[in-house]
């Protein structure tokens, strides 16, 4: 089945300054990566996803790059702020397939 | 509209029990995932629900079951508990339940095996 990992389990960073998330898969079969972020007590929420056919996205603050070649994908947030400090998570999963395997996820600590 | 929701959020339970967790999906998502969340192993995929039939399970002993009913809402089951099936369990719902709808995670709900 599909591994997904992800590094580093940890990141401080000062506010306004970047942050960068990357992941790495082993199928290469898989075709859709979705980023998920949990603040505390709540479940994870999608915040950006990229698809095999694109190499890069951008929504506002955040942005993700894939390398279909060397399996692995990063996620990019810019100017970050408190309010981006949480756990995020990357997964994997191809076609078809609804099963979503994660990575262990990041902590995110942004320093005020 | 309202989201994913979980019931109960909280539960504690003893070994040798068994539980029973609900999820509501979000109204006209037909596909229902669970996951279970621990510090060591993160997000782990249980079994997915679509139409109410199990379309697709994880690695997880047969001690954990589910279903789905016509509602498109769903039951997980864990009987014979351990102390290692304390976790973090999370529901998922989707459209259709493929790789191009978004999933949407409820709030999980927090069982503890004493």
């Amino acid at each position: 089945g599909e591994n997904v990992e992800q590094h580093p389990s940890t990141l401080s960073v000062q506010e306004g300054d970047s942050a960068v998330i990357k992941c790495t898969y082993s199928d290469s079969a898989s075709n859709y990566f979705p980023w998920y972020k949990q603040e505390l007590g709540k479940g994870p929420q999608l915040i950006i996803d990229i698809r095999s056919n694109v190499g890069e996205k951008k929504d506002q603050r955040i942005a993700v790059t894939l390398n279909k070649t060397a399996k692995h994908f990063s996620l990019h947030i810019t100017e970050t702020q408190p309010e981006d400090s949480a756990v995020y998570f990357c997964a994997a999963t191809h076609y078809g397939n609804n099963r979503l395997a994660f990575g262990k996820g990041n902590q995110v600590v942004v320093i005020p | 509209k309202a989201g994913v929701t979980q019931t109960p959020r909280y539960l504690i339970k003893t070994r040798g029990q068994q539980v029973t967790l609900s999820c509501s999906p979000i109204s006209g998502h037909r596909s229902v995932s669970w996951y279970q969340q621990t510090p060591g192993q993160g997000l782990q995929f249980l079994f997915e629900y679509f139409s109410e039939t199990q379309r697709n399970k994880g690695n997880f002993p047969g001690r954990f079951s589910g279903r789905q009913f016509s509602n498109s809402r769903s039951e997980m089951n864990v009987s014979t508990l351990e102390l290692g099936d304390s976790a973090l369990y999370l529901c998922a719902s989707s459209l259709a339940g493929t790789s191009e709808d978004e999933q949407f995670f409820g709030p999980g709900t927090r069982l503890t095996v004493l």
